[in-house]
């Protein structure tokens, strides 16, 4: 069973669409979990950190729910430059392995005017 | 503040020939972390170091595969006797604490195409 598991999508959307991205992940020790975007043949940046109470940056909203293990992405009001693939992200968890982020392979999103 | 860098950006080498990535981290980061990006694939974690020290190597291959963070310069991702499957991009990045709690900031990648 692959650690995090993603829906890759496409998702086809038109300018000020709402879009949900799920996730969910096998490691039940992980304790940071992140949103990353990567624009084509770019690398990885920090779209924002997701905590269990979970957590609002603009039009942007991360759920958490450590019981099912379930990571999920809001995105409101859709911009053209949303247009990108999203990375569902956890860590190691413990010990040796709390340094190593586990990626999933990336929901693809295009935004149409 | 400069970003993490990566060099080469895009690298070329023939079967059985070594590959050297270089990354340097960004200023004030002592943790160095490399992945590997196949063709359609996700990220997948390969080495972990901090100055002079790997602190977990389990996700690299065991055989023609090193990393070395020195005390000065930057890290060393070395590929020995590249083969095919070797082709793909590779990403650093880096983080000024430990672990994984905290972002890690990645470079642009070196993309690796062995003929």
């Amino acid at each position: 069973r692959k650690e995090v598991e993603q829906d890759p999508g496409p998702f086809n959307v038109p300018e000020g669409a709402t879009v949900a991205f799920n996730c969910t992940y096998s490691n039940s020790a992980s304790q940071s979990f992140f949103w990353y975007r990567q624009d084509c043949r770019k690398e990885p940046k920090l779209l924002m950190s997701v905590y269990s109470s979970g957590n609002e940056d603009g039009r942007f909203t991360a759920q958490l729910n450590r019981a099912s293990q379930y990571i999920s992405l809001l995105i409101r009001d859709s911009k053209l430059s949303d247009s990108a693939t999203y990375l569902c992200v956890v860590n190691g968890g413990r010990g040796s392995t709390l340094g190593r982020l586990y990626f999933g392979r990336g929901t693809q999103l295009t935004v149409w005017p | 503040n400069a970003g993490v860098m990566q060099n080469p950006r895009h690298l070329v080498r023939r079967r059985g020939q070594e590959a050297r990535l270089r990354c340097s981290p960004m200023k004030g980061h002592s943790h160095v972390y490399w992945y590997r990006q196949l063709p359609e694939e996700g990220l997948k974690f390969m080495v972990y170091l901090q100055k002079e020290n790997i602190i977990d190597e389990s996700g690299m291959p065991k055989e023609r595969f090193s990393a070395e963070f020195p005390k000065e310069g930057p890290s060393i991702l070395r590929i020995q006797q590249v083969v095919r499957g070797d082709s793909a991009a590779y990403f650093c990045a880096s983080s000024p604490l430990a672990g994984g709690f905290n972002e890690q900031f990645f470079g642009p990648g070196t993309r690796l195409t062995v003929l």
